[in-house]
């Protein structure tokens, strides 16, 4: 069974970068599209960018949009957020999570977190 | 921008009594929805998509039923493994994917 694991999380000042990894453990991304989420604390999980399988279709949020850059590589099982000019309202736990067409975000990894504090 | 609206926020229910969960659209998602359990300190599960499929290995008490811009989740009896957040999404008209604010179920 795919598992997904993420990692790159911390804690940063605001204005900082940070680059978000996930691997999957057990299988690969195979032709799924690939998303980023994230959940602040409390809060309902927020859709935060896309890549389709052939990164032909890239998506983001309006709250990212400019400042988040989704990428990934098949050969290496890998999916990456690199996240620029980190706000506090980017303070979240960032899961990665595999949608295919037609059907909802069907496996999740366990999340990193990402604390933007001055 | 789809928003989706789910009621109520928080639903008591005593154990092995039915709950049902709504989401609204604010326009049409035709059947393009899914459902998500969550519980404390764990990502969300998928449940059901396409309105009413459920997910491999999601139990049948769960059933999901709806189109257009009406949907609701059933859980016809109630276990105790079953007290989450629930979350609904519709993947119809995207960028952006929308999740509803939750309904959270709860012991009575």
């Amino acid at each position: 069974e795919v598992q997904l694991v993420e990692s790159g999380g911390g804690l940063v000042q605001p204005g900082s970068s940070l680059r978000l990894y996930c691997t999957t453990s057990g299988g690969t991304f195979g032709d799924s599209g690939m998303h980023w989420l994230r959940q602040a604390p409390g809060k309902g999980p927020e859709w935060v960018s896309g890549i389709s399988w052939n990164n032909v279709f890239i998506n983001y949020g309006d709250s990212v949009k400019g400042r988040f850059t989704v990428s990934r590589d098949n050969a290496k099982n890998s999916l990456y957020l690199q996240m620029d000019s980190l706000t506090t309202e980017d303070t979240a736990l960032y899961y990665c999570a595999s949608r295919r067409e037609g059907q909802g975000f069907g496996i999740w990894g366990r999340g990193t977190m990402v604390s933007v504090s001055p | 921008e789809i928003v989706m609206t789910q009621s109520p926020a928080t639903l008591s229910v005593s154990p092995g009594e039915r709950a049902t969960l709504s989401c609204r659209a604010s326009q049409s998602v035709n059947r393009n929805l899914a459902w998500y359990q969550q519980k404390v300190g764990q990502a969300p599960r998928l449940l059901i998509y396409g309105a009413s499929t459920r997910a491999t290995g999601i139990p049948a008490r769960f059933s999901g039923t709806g189109s257009g811009t009406e949907f609701t989740l059933t859980i016809s009896s109630l276990q105790s493994e079953d007290f989450a957040v629930y979350y609904c999404q519709q993947y119809d008209k995207w960028p952006p994917l929308t999740f509803g604010g939750g309904t959270t179920v709860e012991i009575k």
